[in-house]
């Protein structure tokens, strides 16, 4: 596709349930992170995917929090019993191999009420 | 872990005048240096990106410097037009060639006035 692509756009759910937000990463780029952005600040790195396997993790901040990409392309980042602290834009971005130009989505907001 | 400051956290200048945003880092093993722009509604877009085996980079209107002695880094953005008005953020990393484990700033956010 033309860029990085999020689904969906905003998300609102209850506290204690279980979301997933996705991310389609531009054509051939093999490497896909996720951030996450809370209201005013910079945003915050979660994981990172080479291909289909998750080559960095250590930003993830509970065992709530997992992600997946089975193909090496679309990932799904999963949030088990959300809390309202889970409340905030959650990023995807791409990029080649090697190469430090990470293409960003324009992010999931995600609302726990 | 890293820890990146930014300042200021808003700016105001008029068309045509020069924009300084500063950050300073904590981690010598940082190494690489990005800049981003962030829209309204946007994800960050990068501006520009230095490595710590260089001190300054410009391209056409934008320019960054590293001091890696002292630890900070610093965007220059000359004959700011509206369309600069932003929010910018700086960022970290001690992952040469790869935009994982960035840590950002807090951000600034920047307003050009005609």
């Amino acid at each position: 596709g033309a860029g990085v692509s999020q689904t969906p756009s905003n998300k609102v759910t209850e506290k204690g349930k279980y979301v997933e937000l996705r991310c389609d990463p531009i054509s051939g780029h093999t490497a896909l992170y996720w951030y996450r952005q809370s209201l005013g600040q910079g945003p915050e790195f979660l994981i990172y995917f080479q291909g289909t396997g998750a080559a960095d993790d250590s930003g993830l901040p509970n065992d709530r929090f997992f992600a997946v990409r089975p193909e090496g392309s679309v990932s799904t980042l999963k949030i088990q019993r959300t809390e309202r602290g889970d409340s905030a834009v959650y990023l995807c971005a791409s990029s080649l191999a090697g190469k430090t130009e990470a293409f960003f989505g324009q992010g999931t907001r995600l609302t726990v009420v | 872990g890293e820890n990146v400051e930014q300042h200021p956290s808003t700016l105001s200048v008029q068309e045509g005048d020069s924009a300084v945003i500063k950050c300073t880092y904590s981690d010598s093993a940082s190494n690489y240096f990005p800049w981003y722009k962030q829209e309204l509604g946007k994800g960050p877009q990068l501006i520009i990106d230095i490595r710590s085996n260089v001190g300054e980079k410009k391209d056409q209107r934008i320019a960054v410097t590293l001091n890696k002695t002292a630890k900070h880094f610093s965007l220059h953005i000359t004959e700011t037009q509206p369309e600069d008005s932003a929010v910018y953020f700086c960022a970290a990393s001690p992952v040469s060639g790869s935009a994982r484990q960035l840590t950002f700033g807090s951000g600034t956010q920047l307003t050009v006035l005609p």
